[in-house]
């Protein structure tokens, strides 16, 4: 599986947006860049997920590279309820979908404060 | 909005004895995974499941790990043989193949210590 690329630990205030970055420069042409995240104590969740396009959901937005070695996850305005590990993930791409594993990384710590 | 779920929420034994884990995924979907996830370590990938059969295994998912999907609902892990090195969060996942609907959803987990 393509590698990905994440900062340890992340800040942010409450009520401000925050770019989650991501690296994937290994990355093929029928990778899907999924974003997944871990509350405490919780299972992972899914947020969101692309190809090529900017995708936005009612989590959060996806911003990709043109050239798709990078991508940033973006919420637009933090609350103290998305301080969690985010996960950016490549999914092999079979037929038009992109069924599989998940292979998580460390992933980003994110930290909102008050 | 449907869920996954998993029994149960805690379990603690004894090396050596058997447990299993039991899930049951969102009714309309086709794939199903284990993962684990180690006190402060990354998620692993145990396995997948589809039609009745395994469709991928990891290392770690040797021979005293099993998994069945006994009557059309459960999804259930057994590992027969428990080690220290098994303590550790347990999580069910499952996804539809339909596309566009690529989300795998996960359920709260199963916090496995064995003593």
């Amino acid at each position: 599986d393509a590698k990905t690329t994440q900062p340890n630990s992340m800040e942010s205030n409450e009520e401000e947006p925050v770019h989650l970055p991501c690296n994937h420069s290994t990355i093929s042409g029928t990778d899907y860049i999924h974003w997944y995240r871990q509350l405490p104590s919780q299972g992972p969740e899914y947020v969101i997920h692309g190809l090529t396009s900017n995708v936005n959901n009612r989590m959060a937005s996806l911003a990709i590279a043109e050239d798709r070695k990078s991508s940033t996850l973006i919420l637009h305005r933090a609350t103290l309820r998305d301080a969690a590990v985010y996960y950016c993930i490549l999914r092999r791409n079979a037929g038009g979908t992109s069924y599989g594993k998940l292979t998580f990384g460390q992933g980003t710590i994110l930290t909102v404060h008050p | 909005e449907p869920e996954v779920t998993q029994t149960p929420s805690h379990q603690v034994t004894q090396m050596g004895q058997e447990v299993i884990l039991r899930c049951v995924p969102i009714s309309n979907h086709l794939y199903f995974y284990w993962y684990r996830q180690i006190l402060g370590q990354k998620v692993e990938f145990l396995v997948s499941f589809y039609n009745n059969e395994i469709s991928e295994k990891s290392e770690i998912f040797d021979d005293q790990f099993s998994v069945e999907r006994p009557d059309g609902s459960n999804f259930t892990l057994k590992i027969r043989s428990t080690k220290l090195e098994d303590s550790a969060m347990y999580f069910c996942a499952s996804n539809t193949k339909r596309k566009y609907q690529e989300t795998q959803y996960f359920g709260p987990g199963t916090r496995l210590l064995v003593l």
